[in-house]
């Protein structure tokens, strides 16, 4: 199993344009999610999902979009990219919650992204 | 405030030392904390995870939860430079609503 995999891994734009950050798991998750890392910030939640058609927003939504059209898929875009959307940006994924599992979430590598 | 705070680092101990990293959060309504590991430019993965106060022992890592305090504290016995890592706290009341701390960086010297 590949786990989590994100593309690209480095990505610079320049201010207004636009592109998509993918993420695909192999692992037959139902939760997917969006974080983005940022110096002395922690990771903070962009936008989730538990379950194919199904998003919801986390802490920080505004400028990202999201869909979620099969199990596996879960792209992250950015509509008109600006220099505060430059940061580390990482997918993660796990089963459904049901209380008696951990929850754990399993991560991408990450993909790291500077806008001019 | 920060609802979860966790003191940056960089933290650098020798081989064989007992490391002590800490996190504080303020919402009492907590009940979910873990600790993630976080190795340059890579993503996190779960090292340990808790759902009550009191101490869980994995090896020669323990996790602590003091609700009372509102504390959690992760202890490494015997660290090696392989424990070289970021360490992050994840608090909170569901998988949602996880709140990451700003993580801790270590250092173990050989």
């Amino acid at each position: 199993n590949a786990g989590v995999t994100q593309t690209p891994k480095f990505q610079v734009l320049k201010t207004g344009q636009s592109m998509t950050l993918q993420c695909a798991q192999d692992m037959n998750h139902e939760y997917m999610s969006w974080y983005r890392q940022d110096p002395g910030m922690g990771l903070r939640l962009i936008h989730y999902s538990v379950g194919a058609g199904i998003t919801d927003q986390g802490e920080v939504p505004n400028g990202y979009n999201v869909s979620r059209s099969t199990t596996e898929d879960f792209p992250l875009r950015l509509l008109s990219a600006a220099p505060s959307q430059t940061s580390v940006y990482f997918c993660a994924s796990s089963y459904s919650w049901t209380g008696t599992n951990t929850g754990e979430l399993f991560f991408g590598e990450g993909s790291r992204l500077t806008v001019l | 405030q920060k609802e979860v705070e966790q003191d940056p680092g960089p933290l650098s101990v020798p081989e064989g030392a007992i490391v002590s990293l800490n996190c504080t959060y303020s919402n009492s309504a907590f009940q979910y904390f873990m600790w993630y590991r976080q190795y340059s430019r890579k993503g996190p993965e779960l090292l340990m995870y808790t759902y009550s106060s009191g101490n869980k022992e994995d090896g020669r890592f323990t996790a602590q939860v003091d609700k009372s305090s509102k504390y959690i504290s992760l202890f490494i016995r015997d660290s090696q430079p392989s424990d070289s890592a970021t360490y992050l706290c994840a608090i909170g009341t569901g998988r949602r609503a996880l709140t990451f701390g700003s993580g801790t960086r270590l250092q173990v010297q050989p």
